[in-house]
């Protein structure tokens, strides 16, 4: 079946630090891939997207890169913020063909604190 | 544009009892889904609908009803609360009949205890 596999959390970073979430994931098929974003209190918002192999999805300093030799797609920032201090979801959309419905498989979530 | 609302956001129930989440949405968007989000677990999908009159269920459909009479509105209900099904809900809708690359919007959650 589909799955999706996150690094454990929480981290805890210093700001400016660089950043790696990782994101694997088991799939049939070619799957679409996300990272989604939320802020305390808040629902999910799209971080960044991929929706082919070697692709690379980017959106406010970061990026991941959809690895189909890996099944990865990790989450990288170079210089991190306070305000990015978020939990952060990875998912995969199993490719379902023009009429399908988009049925997002979520891994369990990493919470991120950054410290001034 | 409002987006994807929810009410309430936060509710507490007795085991046993019935009530209803409501999700509106108002980018006239076909596709609307329900999930549920645990500790460690991150977020499963209950159900979900292609457009007015059409739902179909997703990973963790028992203990929820859905209809949908209207593109806007996708309420989700509890017929009977369980104390596992104290969890946060999210609702969600995106443009097109949820291809597999389109960006799904999500409401701000709700929030319920079952005692």
């Amino acid at each position: 079946g589909n799955s999706v596999t996150q690094m454990e959390g929480p981290v805890t970073l210093s700001e400016e630090a660089f950043l790696t979430i990782n994101c694997t994931y088991t799939a049939t098929g070619y799957p679409s891939l996300f990272w989604y974003v939320q802020y305390p209190g808040e629902g999910l918002q799209l971080l960044l997207k991929a929706t082919k192999a070697d692709d690379k999805g980017s959106n406010k300093g970061f990026e991941a890169t959809y690895r189909k030799e890996t099944t990865s797609f990790h989450l990288e920032k170079g210089s991190v913020q306070v305000s990015d201090s978020a939990v952060y979801f990875c998912a995969l959309s199993p490719f379902a063909g023009i009429q399908g419905a988009q049925k997002l498989v979520f891994g369990q979530g990493t919470r991120l604190t950054i410290n001034p | 544009n409002a987006g994807v609302t929810q009410t309430p956001k936060f509710q507490v129930l007795k085991t046993g009892q019935s009530m209803t989440l409501q999700c509106a949405q108002d980018m006239n968007h076909e596709y609307m889904s329900w999930y549920r989000q645990d500790p460690g677990m991150g977020l499963r999908l209950i159900h979900y609908s292609v457009g007015a009159g059409i739902t179909d269920q997703g990973e963790v459909p028992n203990g929820y009803n859905v209809s949908r009479s209207t593109t806007e509105d996708f309420p989700l209900r509890l017929l009977s609360a369980a104390p596992s099904q104290t969890s946060v809900y999210f609702c969600a809708s995106s443009y097109s009949l949820g291809l597999a690359e389109e960006t799904q919007y999500f409401g701000p959650g709700t929030r319920l205890l079952v005692l």
